[in-house]
């Protein structure tokens, strides 16, 4: 069974700070996806990561795939308070069965 | 605005009653699927299906279940709740290509609660 874990679970950085927030996925798979959620609102797409190595940037966000090590990292670069939410990553174990990670409750401090 | 249609947006029910949540996919998805997000299970994957047919089955009760329409709407079943049901509820939809990226967008939720 496909387990999505996503460490630290909570996040409380300073504006101006770079941190990283980690997805580790038990079974192989090449389709990852990252969304934001604000509280009692509807999940956001951010990015989908399609094979092993991609990179994709928005804004302040980096989000990369390592399918060997089963592995993604949402890399945040000077946070600024607009960025706090919780983040998820979900994977796509071929099955269509879009499983999400635990989140990651990201709260920038000014 | 997804283009994910859910209703009712809010529902409060008593324990022991059935309610039915609808979904509206977006114009062209022909994969819905169905989320419950509670504080202490996070987002767990209840159910999917593709043009009417189930395709995937995840952390479902019994006590619930779900459908897609031939017009490609679905609807989710809750039935004897229990206080433990209260959660928000999210339908999803895509295109379900899988060489597209498939990426599933999401809509407002339905936040059930059962007192």
């Amino acid at each position: 069974e496909l387990k999505v874990e996503q460490n630290p679970l909570f996040l409380s950085m300073q504006e101006g700070k770079n941190y990283t927030i980690y997805c580790n996925y038990s079974t192989t798979s090449d389709r990852l996806y990252w969304y934001r959620q604000d509280p009692g609102k509807s999940l956001e797409s951010l990015f989908v990561l399609l094979s092993n190595g991609a990179v994709k940037q928005e804004g302040r966000l980096m989000a990369s795939l390592d399918t060997k090590a089963r592995l993604s990292t949402l890399h945040i670069t000077a946070a600024v308070h607009d960025l706090s939410a919780t983040y998820f990553c979900a994977v796509d174990g071929g099955t269509y069965k879009y499983i999400f990670g635990t989140g990651t409750r990201l709260k920038v401090l000014a | 605005d997804s283009g994910v249609t859910q209703t009712p947006k809010h529902l409060i029910t008593a324990t022991g009653q059935r309610v039915t949540l609808r979904c509206s996919p977006r114009s062209g998805d022909l994969s819905v699927y169905w989320y419950q997000q509670s504080l202490d299970q996070g987002l767990q994957f209840l159910i999917q299906y593709y043009n009417g047919e189930e395709r995937a089955k995840g952390n479902i009760l019994e006590r619930f279940s779900a459908q897609q329409f031939p017009d490609l709407h679905s609807e989710l079943n809750l039935s004897s709740l229990e206080l433990g049901d209260s959660a928000l509820y999210f339908c999803a939809s895509s295109v379900a290509v899988r060489d597209r990226g498939n990426t599933i967008y999401f809509g407002e939720g339905s936040w059930l609660t059962v007192v």
